[in-house]
């Protein structure tokens, strides 16, 4: 079955940098897109971009561009998202998400529990 | 980046009740259009994709529809599982974007 096993929590400072880690398995890696999610406490949920595993190209919503970087690492079937230039409104609980379709980026079919992100000085 | 409206925000109602969630987009979404559930704490789970095709182990209770830039949620005999947030979502281009939210309450 499919399963994606992302990193745990982290607390950072201000201006600080942030890796999480998503680890899938039960599928061919490279078959299907990766989306990254964040919610905000109490809040709703914010598509952030996706990455091709296959090819490693991405595409990131404009309000994070500069900020954030999706990349993978295909021999162990794992992709990240860093954020950059960390601001208090960047605590929140970060989302792998991989796509149902193998062809045409469709929905979120299967996500990982989540990473709580907390920005503080 | 396209808008996704959702009402009410909240809803109360029993169980074994017919509940409909409204979704409005700005402007068209195609068919690119999703809905998710999310239960407190946990991560978000796909109940139905473009519109209407239910997902594997969703109840058959859980349908979706369209009238043009409109999509309903329908839930058909509400279970108490059900009592969570409800989440539309447009994947008709980036960025992908999400309604505000739907809390159904237990009445």
């Amino acid at each position: 079955q499919v399963q994606l096993v992302q990193s745990g929590a982290e607390v950072k400072k201000p201006g600080a940098s942030v890796k999480v880690s998503c680890k899938a398995s039960g599928y061919t890696f490279t078959g299907y897109y990766f989306h990254w999610v964040r919610q905000a406490p109490g809040q709703g949920l914010e598509w952030m971009g996706w990455i091709d595993p296959n090819l490693g190209g991405t595409r990131v919503a404009q309000k994070f561009q500069g900020r954030v970087t999706l990349t993978r690492a295909t021999s162990i079937n794992t992709v990240y998202m860093e954020l950059s230039g960390l601001r208090s409104d960047d605590s929140a609980v970060y989302f792998c998400a991989r796509d149902i379709d193998s062809v045409v980026v469709t929905a979120l079919g299967h996500w990982g529990q989540g990473t709580l992100i907390t920005v503080t000085s | 980046d396209i808008q996704m409206t959702q009402s009410p925000t909240s809803l109360s109602a029993s169980v074994g009740d017919r509940v409909t969630i409204a979704c409005r987009a700005n402007q068209t979404v195609s068919t690119f259009l999703n809905w998710y559930q999310q239960k407190s704490g946990k991560a978000p789970r796909l109940l139905i994709s473009e519109v209407s095709t239910l997902q594997n182990g969703v109840p058959s209770r859980f349908s979706g529809s369209a009238s043009g830039s409109d999509f309903s949620l329908i839930i058909t005999g509400l279970q108490l599982d059900d009592f969570a947030t409800y989440f539309c979502q447009q994947s008709y281009g980036p960025p992908w974007t999400f309604g505000q939210g739907t809390r159904v309450e237990i009445k």
